[in-house]
């Protein structure tokens, strides 16, 4: 158990509707990455926010946003959804910000868009 | 943009041998992850290294900062070490950011 959760762990629904992805890091943790990895991608890197800031931001659709909140939960929100953005979401957090600190997966949310 | 590429891709090994998957990039960097993707899903945290080498019960991971290549090994390998073994870096610029760039993973499978 990394410590790093994720909800939900399924979540199926159908082109054009919107979700809400919700990522709690480790305790103490300030900085919250998103990832998608889909079968024919690999793992991407989404958005990185540091307490409670975005610092860095990657291969991120228009259609996708996110936020840090105060507690440091962060949420991931993907609309008018694509067959295509059917993949698994992971959240990472790590205690710092930097390339030089490990980095937490969560479990993973797996999305179907049907 | 750094590329960070792996191989072999899909490696098949019999209980017992010693394993290396092997990981080089494009562009230098000062770190590099190697991650664990089990066949549920579940990505673990195996090493961050940034230099020389690190060892953690039967996994190695050494790094070559100046030849760009890491490589990842396994001692004694065992049949619950069948997952998907990744290596990221961090972009060229991030070093204040932690984002990283992924291989497409090596699948390794070991046989009893």
């Amino acid at each position: 158990d990394s410590g790093v959760t994720q909800t939900p762990k399924h979540l199926i629904t159908a082109t054009g509707q919107r979700v809400t992805l919700r990522c709690s890091p480790r305790s103490g943790d300030l900085s919250v990455y998103w990832y998608q990895q889909s079968l024919d991608q690999g793992l991407q890197f989404l958005i990185q926010y540091y307490n409670g800031e975005e610092r860095a931001k990657g291969n991120i659709l228009e259609r996708f946003s996110a936020q840090q909140f105060p507690d440091l939960h962060s949420e991931l929100n993907l609309s008018s959804l694509e067959l295509g953005d059917s993949a698994l979401y992971f959240c990472a957090s790590s205690a710092a910000g930097d390339s030089y600190n490990e980095q937490f997966f969560g479990p993973g949310t797996r999305l179907t868009v049907l | 943009k750094n590329e960070v590429e792996q191989s072999p891709q899909n490696l098949t090994a019999q209980e017992g041998e010693f394993i290396t998957i092997n990981c080089s990039y494009s562009v230098g960097i000062s770190a590099l992850h190697w991650l664990q993707q089990h066949p549920g899903g579940g990505i673990v945290s195996l090493f961050m290294l940034s230099s020389g080498k690190k060892k953690h019960g039967r996994l190695i991971a050494t790094i070559n900062i100046q030849e760009k290549h890491s490589s990842l090994h396994i001692t004694a390998s065992h049949p619950r070490d069948s997952a998907v073994y990744i290596c990221a870096a961090p972009p060229p610029y991030g070093g204040s950011q932690g984002n990283l760039i992924f291989g497409k993973g090596t699948k390794l499978s070991v046989k009893p």
